[in-house]
């Protein structure tokens, strides 16, 4: 059975920094895609990030880019989510989900999600 | 990266069909069969229900049924039962490597 189990969100202060972790067991890690995809408060679903099972491609949200850092251990089946610059608007639920299919090497149709984990950006 | 357009809510009796738009543009939808359908029951991981336009993952309903024209997808579910109560999120690949959303469309079952 596939699991993805996130951690690390926390109360944290503006422009402060955070990371986040996701573990997966019931498939083969290494050899697909991840993405992080946060959920604000009363708001819909947000792409954050992906990245590619070997690590080569690695995509940004525009929102996202230059203050996370998107990661993954695949000897530890774990991955990453360093934020940086947190600002109000990062506050959020994220999830981790895998991917089996790809799109011009980009991975599409998220086809298990975690539980995902709560991110609150205040002072 | 602009978002998928949705409704916010659509409603249905048990038993009966509902349709669920999702509008894009011709960077994202219009262009691309990578269409998916979420649903995602509040405090539960979402679920994938549609890839591709129109197929469904192992174990999916075949009440849940996806389609596009042009730079809108839709999702009808027909049948509808009290489970299918949730949100539904549409999602797309869109021109330069990216993945939009939908704003979601939350079910209510009358």
């Amino acid at each position: 059975e596939v699991q993805l189990v996130e951690s690390g969100g926390d109360l944290v202060k503006p422009g402060g920094s955070l990371r986040l972790s996701c573990a997966a067991s019931g498939f083969t890690f290494s050899s697909y895609s991840m993405t992080w995809v946060r959920q604000a408060p009363g708001k819909g679903l947000e792409w954050v990030s992906s990245i590619r099972s070997s690590s080569g491609h690695i995509y940004y949200a525009d929102s996202v880019k230059g203050r996370f850092t998107v990661s993954r251990d695949n000897a530890k089946n774990s991955l990453n989510l360093k934020m940086d610059s947190l600002g109000a608007d990062d506050t959020a639920v994220y999830y981790c989900a895998t991917s089996l299919r790809e799109f011009f090497l980009f991975p599409v149709s998220l086809d298990y999600w975690g539980l995902g984990t709560l991110v609150t950006v205040s002072s | 990266q602009s978002a998928l357009t949705q409704p916010a809510s659509v409603s249905g009796s048990p038993g009966q069909s509902i349709t669920i738009s999702c509008t894009g543009t011709s960077r994202d939808i219009g262009t691309y069969k990578v269409v998916s359908w979420y649903q995602h029951h509040p405090g539960k991981a979402p679920k994938l229900m549609i890839y591709e336009v129109s197929k469904r993952p192992s174990g999916v309903s075949d009440r849940f049924y996806g389609s596009k024209s042009g730079n809108t997808a839709s999702l009808t579910i027909s049948g509808l039962q009290t489970e299918d109560e949730a949100d539904y999120y549409c999602s797309s690949y869109a021109t330069g490597s990216t993945l939009v959303f939908g704003g979601g469309t939350r079910l209510t079952l009358l």
